[in-house]
């Protein structure tokens, strides 16, 4: 299985600051890396898709770049809406795995 | 508009069984994969099935292999996961997902989510 692991666990930040979440995989996945935004309550929503492909609808402040096993997520300028956990998914093979998530909290 | 409703959520006793729906609407469901991503309480998210488009292809996660079985009826546009089993560690809310293929890959990402619905095991 491959194993995705985040870092930092959490992170706290203020609104207009640049953040920057990585994610690394056990073993190259090349492009197949995803990321997702949980809000509380909330169901997840896909904002990166193949490590560095914005979604559809998803704020151009979100990008993330990376291939084989080290990916970042980079959070341009923070607004309030984004204080929320993030997670990457590797979808290479089966299982899919998800990192264990970072919580992203207002400073 | 796309739209994912789950249902079939609720509290059952360890070892007993259940089944959750997924009904979807806003996209030729026949045409893409479909999958069930859990979280349990105050914990991340957790793959736990997926079925294919035409449903000849199913995968599971080891920790529901044998016990869970997805399926889908592309007629009714709805999707399926039969829990039987269960134990205190499923307690989660299941979330039904759309893939999104990319590359060469059949998975992809997954673009839409229902809200999920509860399954408590408890005695």
């Amino acid at each position: 299985d491959i194993q995705m692991t985040q870092s930092p666990s959490s992170l706290s930040a203020s609104v207009g600051d640049r953040v920057t979440i990585t994610c690394r995989a056990s073993q190259s996945i090349t492009t197949y890396l995803n990321w997702y935004q949980v809000g509380p309550g909330k169901a997840p929503k896909l904002l990166i898709y193949a490590a560095s492909s914005l979604q559809s609808g998803v704020p151009s402040r979100f990008s993330g770049s990376g291939s084989g096993t080290d990916f970042t997520l980079t959070i341009s300028s923070l607004q309030p809406e984004d204080f929320a956990t993030y997670y990457c998914q590797q979808c290479s093979s089966t299982p899919i795995t998800f990192g264990q998530g970072t919580r992203l909290e207002i400073k | 508009e796309v739209q994912l409703l789950e249902s079939g959520g609720g509290l059952v006793q360890p070892g007993g069984s259940l089944r959750l729906s997924c009904a979807a609407s806003g996209f030729t469901f026949s045409s893409y994969a479909m999958n069930w991503v859990r979280q349990a309480p105050g914990k991340g998210l957790e793959w736990v099935s997926s079925i294919r488009n035409t449903g000849g292809g199913t995968y599971y996660a080891d920790s529901v292999k044998g016990r869970f079985t997805i399926s889908r009826d592309n007629s009714k546009n709805t999707l399926y996961l039969q829990m039987s089993s269960l134990r205190a560690d499923d307690t989660a809310v299941y979330y039904c997902a759309k893939s999104k293929p990319y590359g060469t890959g059949w998975y992809g990402a997954n673009d839409y989510w229902g809200q999920g619905t509860l399954v408590t095991v408890s005695s």
